[in-house]
């Protein structure tokens, strides 16, 4: 998976509570994205950064939110979790240059909010 | 804004069929274009990555082409294999939020023995 980690690779979480999603890759690259997958829907992009200390919205960046204070890391966070929030959870770098570079993904983080 | 259709939704072939699976996208301002499969419960791994510049990719049993002038990608799997099992997304990078990859929702293959 390119060097990128995430964790934990599942969890379950109570309505209302909030929790971190961790992202770490060891490539030194800039761009980093987030997406969430729900069954049969594709994946959408939450957040992205394209360099540490610059983050943005992505397409459905409600109930989240994001920092990159360093290169390596790029973590998500749930700050009330809520049912609709039940997904499972990408992080992708890209790889060399912005136009021509290649996405690879971690493996995954399942989140059940009950 | 950029939309990504891949069809048919689902496949089920012999094992042996040569099959191709489509997708196609709105904008055809387009960086470049990644296959992706996905086996249940499982990531994404990397097929094929094709430059705008570029009409096909192959490796292996698969070959990628892409027409960018008619928003199209055919992904053609040869000799298909049980093991083809999968389900197949389809990609595109644009100028769009931070040259992120807009998805379609993917074709499901199941290849019988």
């Amino acid at each position: 998976n390119a060097g990128v980690t995430q964790t934990p690779k599942f969890r379950i979480l109570k309505i209302g509570q909030s929790m971190t999603l961790q992202c770490t890759q060891d490539m030194n690259h800039n761009y980093m994205y987030w997406y969430r997958q729900d069954p049969g829907m594709g994946l959408k992009l939450i957040y992205y950064s394209v360099g540490a200390g610059i983050t943005d919205k992505g397409e459905v960046p409600n109930g989240y939110n994001v920092s990159r204070s360093t290169t390596e890391d790029f973590p998500l966070r749930l700050e009330l979790a809520a049912p609709s929030q039940t997904s499972v959870y990408f992080c992708a770098i890209l790889t060399s240059g912005s136009n021509t570079g290649e996405l690879f993904f971690g493996e995954g983080s399942r989140l059940t909010v009950l | 804004k950029q939309e990504v259709t891949q069809i048919p939704a689902a496949l089920s072939v012999p094992e042996g069929e040569n099959l191709v699976l489509n997708c196609s996208f709105t904008d055809s301002a387009i960086y470049n274009l990644q296959w992706f499969r996905q086996d249940p419960g499982k990531g994404l791994t990397s097929l094929l990555l094709i430059q705008s510049s570029q009409r096909e990719q192959t490796s292996g049993r698969l070959n990628a082409s892409l027409d960018k002038s008619s928003g199209r990608s055919t992904l053609y799997i040869a000799a298909s294999q049980p093991g083809d099992s999968a389900t197949y997304l389809c990609a595109v990078r644009s100028n769009q939020a931070g040259t992120a990859l807009i998805f379609g929702k993917g074709t499901t293959l199941s290849v019988s023995s």
